[in-house]
């Protein structure tokens, strides 16, 4: 069952506190992706990762910083989380970047930063 | 500037009927325009893609059009079932973009109600 897998689902942190956040993917996809989805907003880019140790900016990269050791796995770290760092995190993953490439989602990460 | 908007934001229908899910865009220039179901606290996940001028899909009670020119689509749910409870979001994806970037609308909320 192909499928994204995010770890924890749910998490409650406070502001300066260490935040990590775990993705993995079953289907050998090069391509992963973080997203922050806020209320009324638009999923934003956070980090893309084109494959093991191959990462690249998004829209809002500042305040996070990213992980791929394995191919299988992406992590978003934060570092001295702050309270605007509250929002759901999703990780996606894709056979390729490209414009065409589909995405696979994972289920989501709910951060609330006190 | 939000380059994908959605409307309306929220919409109410009783099961069995038909409703209409709309999409105006601003991405320049853009390739496909994807449709994503996301159920409540779930990953998003694709209900049909549009690549051509004038395209038109069918995925079951859902189908969807695009007018490119007027940078458009509509998403159409015939015979609604409680289970389409949910935010639909429209994606659009960036052509002009190395990273295959996509743009995300913030979201139809639909409730089927009994």
């Amino acid at each position: 069952d192909m499928k994204v897998t995010q770890m924890p689902r749910y998490l409650i942190k406070r502001m300066g506190e260490n935040v990590l956040l775990e993705c993995g993917q079953d289907m050998s996809h090069e391509t992963m992706y973080w997203y922050r989805q806020d209320p009324g907003l638009g999923l934003q880019l956070i980090y893309i990762s084109y494959d093991v140790d191959s990462n690249s900016e998004g829209d809002i990269p500042k305040g996070y910083r990213v992980s791929r050791k394995k191919r299988e796995h992406f992590s978003l770290i934060l570092d001295s989380a702050k309270t605007n760092q509250t929002s759901v995190y999703f990780c996606a993953s894709s056979l390729r970047a490209g414009a065409y490439a589909e995405q696979f989602f994972g289920p989501g990460t709910r951060l609330t930063v006190l | 500037k939000t380059q994908v908007e959605q409307s309306p934001q929220s919409l109410v229908v009783r099961q069995g009927e038909n409703c209409v899910l709309q999409c105006n865009y601003s991405v320049t220039p853009d390739n496909h325009l994807r449709w994503f179901k996301q159920d409540t606290g779930k990953g998003l996940v694709s209900l049909t893609v549009l690549v051509h001028e004038n395209d038109k899909t069918s995925n079951g009670r859902y189908s969807a059009t695009l007018d490119k020119d007027a940078k458009h689509s509509t998403l159409h749910i015939t015979a609604t079932l409680l289970d389409d409870t949910a935010t639909y979001i429209c994606v659009v994806g960036d052509r002009g973009s190395a990273l295959g970037r996509l743009h995300f609308g913030a979201g139809t909320q639909l409730i089927v109600i009994p």
